[in-house]
């Protein structure tokens, strides 16, 4: 069943390491996208992708990294996690092209970061 | 001021109610509206899809553009406990494809 994972669905960490919140879709879509969502509040977009070796940072500035070395896969990273860092991250993506394609997005299930 | 705008709720209702969900935006360039619904502890899945102005059905769910007054609606008739969730109103243009703008969301229930 095509479809967007996210690993993992919680992830509670101390101060100081490095973190790799995983993203992977069977979908064959080409335009990948992080997300950072705070409660009651809009979603900021911080990285995204049109395909295997791009990447982009969004509007919102953010210290993690990104990759994308394979179509399906686009893994974020914190070299240094930091409380300011708690958030829920989502990942998503959608077909590149065509009038309309790039809007419907398709979310993960999210991944709930609480650094301490 | 966020050019993005959504009633922020939250909203309660009896089941079988008509809700009503709205968002105003600034920015005039915007051709593409979508509405997501997020359930607690998931990602937001896509409702609703709309290109310009006017009017789409899909069930129970109706979306409305009024590209004139810079503002968007989603209906939902009888409502059912299983519409509970958070609505974001979703918009872009062509210029950055891709790079939607979301609103804050209205989170919704409806009591049996």
């Amino acid at each position: 069943e095509a479809d967007i994972y996210q690993t993992p669905r919680y992830l509670v960490i101390g101060t100081g390491k490095k973190i790799t919140l995983e993203c992977s879709q069977t979908m064959g879509h080409d335009k990948m996208y992080w997300y950072q969502q705070d409660p009651g509040m809009e979603l900021h977009l911080i990285h995204y992708s049109y395909g295997v070796n791009s990447t982009e940072k969004g509007d919102l500035s953010s210290e993690s990294t990104v990759s994308r070395i394979r179509t399906e896969h686009f893994p974020l990273t914190l070299e240094s996690a930091r409380p300011s860092h708690t958030s829920q991250y989502l990942c998503a993506s959608s077909e590149l092209g065509g009038r309309g394609a790039n809007e419907k997005l398709f979310f993960g299930s999210g991944t709930q970061l609480s650094v301490l | 001021q966020k050019e993005v705008e959504q009633d922020p709720g939250p909203l309660s209702v009896p089941e079988g109610a008509i809700v009503s969900l709205n968002c105003t935006y600034s920015n005039s360039a915007f051709q593409y509206f979508m509405w997501y619904r997020q359930y607690s502890r998931k990602g937001p899945e896509l409702l609703m899809y709309t290109y310009s102005s006017g009017n789409k059905e899909d069930g129970r769910f109706t979306a409305q553009v009024d590209k004139s007054s810079k503002y968007i609606s989603l209906f939902i008739r009888d409502s059912q406990p299983s519409d509970s969730a958070t609505y974001l109103c979703a918009m872009a243009d062509n210029t950055n494809a891709g790079k939607s703008t979301f609103g804050d969301g209205t989170t919704l229930t409806v009591k049996p």
